[in-house]
Formats: structure tokens, sequence, C-alpha cells
């Protein structure tokens, strides 16, 4: 596709459920970024792939959430047993290096809401 | 205290007007400089990156960045209605590849 695609763009869930989030990256980036945004704030930097690795994790808050991108291209964001504050904007990015300096491509996200 | 501040806004200004948006930062080991745009209900775009200290212009579009004082600016001369979004300052290289971002500020233009 031309852009970073995200799925779903709105997921309604029930607290306590498990949630997987989509995205594929832009065809041949191999950096990929998962970022949450909650209503009125930046985005805030969740988990950095190179290739199938998980580069940097130390944004995801807790064992609660989990990432995988097995073929290092689709990557799906997991979240087990939901909490009404996971309620956010889920945002995918991907870049076509691992530079600091290279640019990120945004989807336009997934925007969750738990009840 | 955050590592980057931006104030909220909202910022209305009138068409053809002059906008300047600014943060303000905590760590000293930032490298990289970004701004990005966001339409509602869209993820963000990157505007203008600057690397280190300095100047940047693209068009009407204009970056500084002053590691000095830890503040950046973004300028935007001759704003037009088009240009109502949220803009949010980007910054990097301060350990691990994590991109830290402001609040964003929503920029409002009157025609």
């Amino acid at each position: 596709g031309a852009g970073v695609s995200q799925t779903p763009s709105n997921k309604v869930t029930e607290k306590g459920k498990y949630v997987e989030l989509r995205c594929d990256p832009i065809s041949g980036h191999t950096a990929l970024y998962w970022y949450r945004q909650s209503l009125g704030q930046g985005p805030e930097f969740l988990i950095y792939f190179q290739g199938t690795g998980a580069a940097d994790d130390s944004g995801l808050p807790n064992d609660r959430f989990f990432a995988v991108r097995p073929e290092g291209s689709v990557s799906t964001l997991k979240i087990q047993r939901t909490e009404r504050g996971d309620s956010a904007v889920y945002l995918c990015a991907s870049s076509p290096g691992w530079g600091l300096n290279t640019e990120a491509f945004f989807g336009q996200g997934t925007r969750l809401t738990v009840v | 205290q955050k590592e980057v501040e931006q104030d909220p806004g909202p910022l209305s200004v009138p068409e053809g007007a002059i906008v300047s948006l600014n943060c303000t930062y905590s760590n000293s080991a930032f490298q990289y400089f970004m701004w990005y745009r966001q339409y509602s209900r869209k993820g963000p775009e990157l505007l203008m990156y600057t690397y280190s200290s300095g100047n940047k212009e693209d068009g009407r579009f204009t970056a500084q960045v002053d590691k000095s004082s830890k503040y950046i600016s973004l300028f935007i001369r001759d704003s037009q209605p088009s240009d109502s979004a949220t803009y949010l300052c980007a910054m990097s290289g301060g350990g691990g590849f994590k991109t830290i971002f402001g609040a964003g500020t929503r920029l409002f233009v009157k025609a």
C-alpha cells in the first residue's frame, strides 16, 4: 500500500478483554514503532522494532502489553486484561532505516475504547 | 516535570499572520529536533527536521533550535486556514530509539 495501514480504525472492548491491533508498514520499511496518544497529549513511545526484533521496548507500560513482528513486516500490538485507562489512539509508524535521523511515517491510528 | 514542554493553546490567528510555536526541553542529550503537523483524526506528518542547533527554512516554515537554552521554535509565515491543525514538537537522541513528543499546540487560522 501507499502508506502505513492500521486495523481496525476503531475498537470498543469491555474491561478485562484481550485485544489485538494490527499495523501494516510501508513496503520495504525495516523500522517500525508503536505509540499511544491520549486525548490532548502527544504520542507516547511504546516499542521499536528493527526487522523482527524489538530493539527498544522501554515504553511498554506493563506486562499486559506485548508486540510482535514475526516476519519483519506486519506487527501486532496485543493488550491483555484491558483496563479503562488503556483507552487511547494507538499509532504505528514505519521508516526505511533504523537511524534516529530517518523520517517516520505514521498511520491513522486505532482508536481503542475500553468500557 | 516532563522532558518536553509545549503550550497546548489553542492559538487563534487571522489569515496571513506570522505564527510562532515553541517548546522547551530538559534532556541536553537530544540531538534531533522535529515538528509534526496532525490534523484531526489523522496520524502526525513530519514538517521539519533539524539536527543540533541552527535554523532551517522550507517554504513558509522556519525551524530554530537553541541547544544552549534548550528551546526550539517553529515559525509559519503567511498563515493559511489550511494550516489549522495541532503542531507537535518532537526530539530524539536522548537515549534509546525513542522519540519524545510535546503535548501539541492547537492552531486555528481564521479566514
